[in-house]
């Protein structure tokens, strides 16, 4: 069974940048579509984007392009950057995986929580 | 972009049928999923292409989706079934993911 398994600083000062990383083991990161979804306190699912094993990315369109996804094939991870924090970006960080297309998310992480503070 | 729209909140006794819809526009041509999220817990598949069952979701969980409006269906509700409901597309005009914004399931 795949496990994901998110990891970040969890505190962040406002304005700084923001970075997260998700390990996929028992199982291959290649061909598949790796997501990023946050969840605000008290609030719904929001996608953040995803990456293809080949390094292809695609992001919400609706998010400032503060976001960057990258992928390291040879460690089975894929990571999250985000530049210029605030206080909204305090949430809950999931990694998923996908397969493209209308496939849905059949693997989480447990997610990583993240606050904005000074 | 594309707007999905759940019912914030939905009640239903033990043993009773719970039924959670999720709107947007013609919904029926999209393949929907639906995930089921406890708290403190990460989001669960537990329907997806509008119909489908991952293993080990139990059968009292089902789906349906037409015109507008696509359904989640949970019978014979049990209190382990309280919990954040989300549905989920895949926008092809804005390559993008879409999720409602989700219904609290309570069980009286």
């Amino acid at each position: 069974q795949v496990q994901l398994q998110e990891s970040g600083p969890g505190l962040v000062k406002p304005s700084e940048t923001l970075s997260l990383t998700c390990t996929v083991s028992n199982g291959s990161i290649s061909g598949f579509y790796w997501s990023w979804i946050r969840q605000s306190p008290g609030k719904g699912l929001e996608w953040i984007g995803y990456i293809y094993h080949s390094g292809i990315t695609n992001y919400n369109p609706s998010l400032k392009r503060r976001f960057a996804i990258s992928i390291d094939r040879s460690n089975n991870q894929f990571s999250l950057r985000l530049t210029s924090v605030t206080a909204a970006d305090t949430a809950v960080y999931y990694c998923a995986r996908g397969k493209g297309g209308s496939y849905p998310f059949d693997h989480w992480g447990q997610g990583t929580p993240v606050t904005v503070s000074s | 972009s594309y707007v999905l729209t759940q019912p914030p909140s939905v009640s239903v006794a033990p043993g009773m049928t719970a039924r959670i819809t999720c709107g947007g526009n013609n919904i029926g041509s999209k393949s929907v999923h639906w995930y089921q999220q406890r708290p403190g817990q990460a989001p669960v598949l537990v329907i997806y292409y509008d119909s489908d069952r991952p293993s080990g979701i139990p059968e009292r969980f089902s789906g349906s989706n037409s015109g507008n409006t696509a359904t989640l269906t949970i019978s014979r509700i049990e209190a382990g079934d309280e919990a954040d409901y989300y549905c989920q597309v895949w926008d092809t005009s804005s390559d993008s993911w879409v999720f409602g914004g989700g219904t609290k399931l309570t069980v009286l």
